[in-house]
């Protein structure tokens, strides 16, 4: 069945410092989504992304899909200490299919 | 605001009960989802529903049943809880099928412990 593989596992970087995730899928995706869950909290939809080779930036925050529709990425310019918790990729193939989410990577920004 | 809940945030049971957990939300959404989120395995689906009284396998469905008989309210069943279930549960909604899905709403979790 559809993989999805995400990188790092964990990263922890110095407030103010850049950070990517970035997500691969074994077969080409329909669309692909991303998720925020804080340290205790539940999974928080981000943002959708449809289009081959689409961009859309919500602040801070960058995200891209790649022009085969088979990786995305997300990039946190400057982080804060609010960025941190574990950033999830969700990709869905083709008709009625479910999502399938990354494993995550957990970000630690330290003040 | 929309919103997912779930019934539990915190349940402990024993080996070998019947459980049940609770979903309910109020956005009027099509399809509903159980997952359950255990450290280094991420969220793995158990069940979903696309409808009233519709139910399809996820991933990892043995041990586990659903109930839909009302569209805004989507049960799980434990049908005799083991240890190996121990476990964040999350529900979660959506609305619309296929290529114009649309982003999960996620309840706060139930952290279920079997004893």
């Amino acid at each position: 069945g559809q993989q999805v593989m995400q990188i790092p596992q964990y990263q922890h970087v110095q407030e103010g410092e850049d950070f990517t995730t970035y997500c691969n899928s074994s077969t080409t995706l329909s669309n692909i989504q991303w998720y925020k869950q804080r340290p205790g909290g539940h999974p928080v939809f981000l943002i959708q992304l449809v289009k081959s080779g689409e961009v859309k930036k919500q602040k801070r925050l960058t995200f891209q899909f790649g022009e085969a529709k088979k990786n995305s990425s997300l990039h946190i310019t400057a982080t804060q200490t609010t960025d941190v918790g574990t950033y999830f990729c969700a990709g869905r193939g083709g008709g009625y299919s479910t999502l399938t989410f990354g494993k995550g990577t957990m970000l630690l920004v330290s003040p | 605001d929309v919103k997912v809940t779930q019934s539990s945030r915190y349940l402990v049971k024993r080996t070998g009960e019947k459980v049940f957990l609770e979903c309910v939300q109020d956005m009027d959404h099509e399809n509903m989802f159980w997952y359950r989120q255990d450290p280094g395995l991420g969220l793995r689906l158990i069940y979903f529903s696309y409808d009233v009284k519709m139910k399809e396998k996820g991933d990892i469905p043995e041990g586990y049943s659903v109930s839909r008989e009302k569209k805004e309210r989507f049960s799980l069943i434990l049908e005799s809880a083991s240890t190996n279930q121990t476990s964040m549960y999350l529900c979660a909604s959506s609305s619309y099928r296929g290529l114009s899905g649309y982003g999960y709403t996620f309840g706060s979790g139930t952290r279920l412990t079997v004893v």
